[in-house]
C-alpha cells in the first residue's frame, strides 16, 4: 500500500474486555515497531519485530500486552483484561530495515471505559 | 538509560516570527537524532534528522545542528506560517544495535496566527 495503515482507527472497550490492534506495514519493510502515545507518558516504545522475529519487547508494559507479526507484514497488538490507564493512541511504523526512516500509520485511539 | 527532553509548550506564535524549540538528551553510545512532526488529523512524520556530531538536518525552512557538547538538538525556522501549525517531537535512537529504536521527547504544541 501507499503508507502504513492500522485498524480499527477508533476502539471503546469496557474494562476486563480483552482487544486487537492491527498493523499493515508498507509492502516489503522488514522492520515494524509499535509505540504508544498518552497523555501522562508521551510517546513510548512498546515493540520491535524484524521479520516475524521480535529481538525488543523491552517496552511491554505488563504481560497483558502482546504481539505478533505474521508472513513477515502485517502484525497485531493484543490487549488482554483491558485497564483504563491502557487508553491511548497505538502507534505502528515500519522502515526498510532496522535503521532506515519509520513510516508511522494514523494510530488507533484506544479508549477503555 | 535514553531520555529526551523538549521545550514545553504550547510555543503560540504570529506568522513570520522567528520559531526556537529546544532539545536536550541524555544517551549511551552516539545517538542519532530526530524532529517528528504531527499536522493535525495525520500521522507522525520524519521531519529530519542528523547522524552525528555537528551534523545540520534541514527540510521545509527548519534545521537543527547535532550539538554533541551540549547535548542539543534544538529546532530552528527564521519565519514560521500558518501551516506550521502542529506539534513536534525530539527523538533519539542509539548506536550499537542493529535497529533504531526511538525514544521520544514529550512533544510541543506549536500554533502559528495570521
Amino acid at each position: 500500500g501507499a503508507g502504513v495503515s492500522q485498524s480499527p482507527s477508533n476502539k471503546v472497550t469496557e474494562k476486563g474486555k480483552d482487544v486487537e490492534l492491527r498493523c499493515d506495514p508498507i509492502s516489503g519493510h522488514t522492520a515494524l515497531y509499535w509505540y504508544r502515545q498518552s497523555l501522562g507518558q508521551g510517546l513510548e516504545f512498546l515493540i520491535y519485530f524484524q521479520g516475524n522475529s521480535a529481538p525488543d519487547k523491552s517496552g511491554l508494559p505488563s504481560d497483558r500486552f502482546s504481539a505478533e507479526r505474521t508472513g513477515g507484514s502485517v502484525s497485531t497488538l493484543t490487549i488482554q483484561r483491558t485497564q483504563q490507564e491502557d487508553s491511548a493512541v497505538y502507534l505502528c511504523a515500519s522502515s526498510s530495515s532496522g535503521w532506515d526512516e519509520q513510516f508511522f500509520g494514523p494510530g488507533t485511539r484506544l479508549t477503555v471505559l | 538509560g535514553n531520555s529526551v527532553t523538549q521545550m514545553e509548550g504550547p510555543v503560540t506564535l504570529s506568522e513570520e516570527a522567528f520559531l526556537t524549540i529546544n532539545c536536550t538528551y541524555t544517551a549511551t553510545g552516539y545517538p542519532s537524532l530526530f524532529w517528528y512532526v504531527q499536522y493535525p488529523g495525520e500521522g507522525l512524520q520524519l521531519l529530519l534528522k542528523a547522524t552525528k556530531a555537528d551534523d545540520k538536518g534541514s527540510n521545509k525552512g527548519f534545521e537543527a545542528t547535532y550539538r554533541k557538547e551540549t547535548t542539543s538538538f534544538h529546532l530552528e525556522k527564521g519565519s514560521v506560517q500558518v501551516s506550521d501549525s502542529a506539534v513536534y517531537f525530539c527523538a533519539l535512537s542509539t548506536g550499537g544495535t542493529s535497529y533504531g529504536k526511538l525514544t521520544f521527547g514529550q512533544g510541543t504544541i506549536l500554533t502559528v496566527h495570521p
